[in-house]
């Protein structure tokens, strides 16, 4: 079975840093681009951050770029974002999320999200 | 980047009664290579992750009851669950994945009535 265990939120101040961690397993990792996306606390779903299989493209929304990296270890099946000069508008639960072999922007499994707040 | 926009933002639906879900997109979404639109919709219940339901407008995933359906052509679709259950209670998210940024409609809350 598929499986995204996404872990590393938690509180931190304005202008911190916090690196989320997403692992994969039950599929063959290096075939599938993976994703971050986030939810506002009771808002809907943003597309934040994503990089191809073999790691080599990555992209961001407008909001993060600069301020976040995304990552990944084909030998530890994980999947990083790295995230500096956080903003209280960043506060959300982060979803990782597997693309489509094929079809790379279609989400079909997604991960129990982890809850990043950004308060002093 | 492209825009999707669902209607209603929530609706209350009898058990056993048609619940229907709108959603445009700001621009054309058709595929060229299999000339079908990369269109999906997710389902959330509370304190999940979204779970992928319908994609390519109208495939299902494994699994998904065929009470749930969809279609559309051009910037405009439907979702539609034939006959409301109690365990399809949750927010239902359009998306679009026909290029970057992947963008999501707001969601609309489905409750029973």
């Amino acid at each position: 079975d598929v499986q995204i265990v996404a872990s590393g939120g938690g509180l931190v101040q304005p202008g911190g840093s916090l690196r989320l961690s997403c692992v994969a397993s039950g599929f063959t990792f290096s075939d599938h681009w993976m994703h971050w996306v986030r939810q506002l606390p009771g808002e809907g779903l943003a597309w934040v951050a994503h990089i191809d299989s073999d790691g080599r493209r990555t992209n961001y929304a407008g909001s993060v770029k600069g301020r976040f990296t995304i990552s990944r270890d084909s030998d530890k099946n994980t999947v990083y974002l790295q995230m500096n000069s956080l903003r209280a508008e960043d506060t959300a639960v982060y979803y990782c999320a597997r693309g489509e072999r094929g079809f790379d922007k279609l989400l079909d499994s997604w991960g129990q999200g982890t809850l990043v707040t950004v308060s002093s | 980047d492209i825009v999707m926009t669902q209607s209603p933002d929530s609706l209350a639906v009898s058990l056993g009664e048609r619940a229907t879900i709108n959603c445009k997109s700001s621009q054309s979404i058709l595929y060229g290579s299999n000339n079908e639109y990369a269109l999906a919709w997710y389902q959330q219940k509370p304190r999940q992750p979204p779970k992928l339901l319908i994609y390519w407008t109208s495939t299902r995933e494994s699994g998904v009851p065929d009470r749930f359906s969809c279609s559309g052509s051009g910037t405009d679709f439907t979702l539609t669950i034939a006959s409301l259950q109690a365990e399809d209670v949750a927010v239902y998210y359009c998306q679009q994945y026909y290029t970057t940024p992947v963008t999501f409609g707001q969601g609309t809350r489905v409750e029973i009535k």
